[in-house]
């Protein structure tokens, strides 16, 4: 198994450009997460998935947009960059939502927004 | 949602253990206590978790108090690959986790 892959690495923006960031696991996992992590900081979540079709807001959502059309892949959407999302993203998943159950993560993508 | 308090970081020395505190005095009956690491660089990964009892596994292991309101991560013999910050968690509705600071540890030679 891959786990969980995120592409790409590393990208840089200028201010209003859109671009989408990629996520996907090959663990048949129902749940699907982005997170945020500003430097110094913890990480944040932005959005989540509990399954195909099914996603929802977390802490942080504006700017960003997500859908989830297979169990597979996850994408973040940023739709118009700014400065203030430059950050590293995360993107993690778990086969269900009990408590006891563990998150995988993925390398992460940095964000650079000028 | 519950929280947890942490030290800001802590030092080992190489091949002495650790052991990393964390209270949550609001755990309620169901939550699990997770812990995950962050080495430098790279995503978190999971480490251990336990809901009442003392949990061990190949990297760590879990003390959970009785009264559930802390927990102590330790590492039996920390090395330099040790080196990361290390987040104690109660998961939210749906296992989402909220991060907090952590406690950054170093491992001196």
């Amino acid at each position: 198994n891959a786990g969980v892959t995120q592409t790409p690495k590393f990208q840089v923006l200028k201010t209003g450009q859109s671009m989408t960031l990629q996520c996907a696991q090959d663990m048949n996992h129902e749940y699907m997460s982005w997170y945020r992590q500003d430097p110094g900081m913890g990480l944040r979540l932005i959005h989540y998935s509990v399954g195909a079709g099914i996603t929802d807001q977390g802490e942080v959502p504006n700017g960003y947009n997500v859908s989830r059309s297979t169990t597979e892949d996850f994408p973040l959407r940023l739709l118009s960059a700014a400065p203030s999302q430059t950050s590293v993203y995360f993107c993690a998943s778990s086969y269900s939502g009990r408590g006891q159950e563990t998150q995988y993560f993925g390398p992460g993508t940095r964000l650079l927004v000028l | 949602d519950a929280k947890t308090t942490q030290p800001n970081s802590m030092e080992s020395n190489e091949e002495e253990p650790v052991h990393l505190p964390c209270n949550h005095s609001t755990i309620s009956g169901t939550d699990y206590i997770h812990w995950y690491r962050q080495l430098p660089s790279q995503g978190p990964e999971y480490v251990i978790h336990g809901l009442t009892s003392n949990v061990n596994n190949r990297m760590a292991s879990l003390a959970i108090a009785e009264d559930r309101k802390s927990s102590t991560l330790i590492l039996h013999r920390a090395t330099l690959r040790d080196a990361a910050v290390y987040y104690c968690i109660l998961p939210n509705a749906g296992n989402m986790l909220t991060f907090g600071g952590g406690t950054r540890l170093m491992v001196k030679p």
